[in-house]
């Protein structure tokens, strides 16, 4: 059963750092994509960023590049998102998904975490 | 970015009717397109990826076709497991981007 289960999240201010991690069970870690996909609330669904199953391809969405880091540690099936320079905008449910496929550069996720929220407050 | 339109924003249906839902790119994504359901409180569940294929468990009242810019998704016999928000996304170019959703209420 594939279970992805994130971490991390929480309140933080203004300008400040939060570190994303995602623990994933289930499947072969190293063959597959992963992303990372964020819904403000009350609002819709925002992809953020993808990297491929090696972590040698990465990919951002244009409203937080230069402020993230997505990275993987495939020998301990860990996905990571190191947002920096928050804002109250960044204020969302983060969800890890796992992608279908292993380039990363066509997300389609196929299985996600249940979401953890990040509040930005000023 | 490819802009992604939804129609309609929202839809009053009763168990049995036929959906449908359109979602049209600003730009070819040739059949790139995936479709999601939401129910509130929940993680997003991929029902259709490259535009028509069933994701695996999804039950066949739902279908799904669509090439170039215009895609459509269809739920033949609405259920009560089917009142939901649904998203579609295109996976053609970076940055994926999705539509703003539909939401199916219950008449």
């Amino acid at each position: 059963e594939v279970q992805l289960l994130e971490s991390g999240g929480g309140l933080v201010q203004t300008g400040g750092s939060l570190r994303l991690s995602c623990a994933a069970s289930g499947f072969t870690f190293s063959r597959c994509a992963m992303g990372w996909v964020r819904q403000a609330p009350g609002k819709g669904l925002e992809w953020v960023s993808s990297i491929s199953g090696s972590g040698a391809a990465t990919f951002y969405a244009d409203s937080m590049e230069g402020r993230l880091t997505i990275s993987r540690d495939n020998a301990e099936n860990k996905l990571y998102l190191q947002m920096n320079s928050l804002r109250v905008d960044d204020t969302a449910v983060y969800f890890c998904a796992k992608d279908r496929y292993s380039p990363g550069s066509h997300p389609t996720f196929d299985y996600w975490g249940q979401g953890i929220l990040v509040t930005v407050s000023s | 970015d490819i802009r992604m339109t939804q129609s309609p924003s929202s839809l009053s249906a009763s168990v049995g009717d036929r959906v449908t839902i359109t979602c049209r790119a600003s730009q070819t994504i040739i059949t790139y397109l995936n479709w999601y359901q939401q129910k509130p409180g929940k993680a997003p569940r991929l029902l259709v990826y490259s535009a028509s294929a069933l994701q695996s468990g999804v039950p066949s009242r739902f279908s799904a076709s669509g090439s170039g810019t215009d895609f459509t998704l269809t739920i033949s016999d609405l259920q009560p497991d089917d009142f939901a928000t649904y998203y579609c996304q295109q996976s053609y170019s970076s940055p994926s981007t999705f539509g703003h959703g539909t939401k199916v209420e219950s008449k």
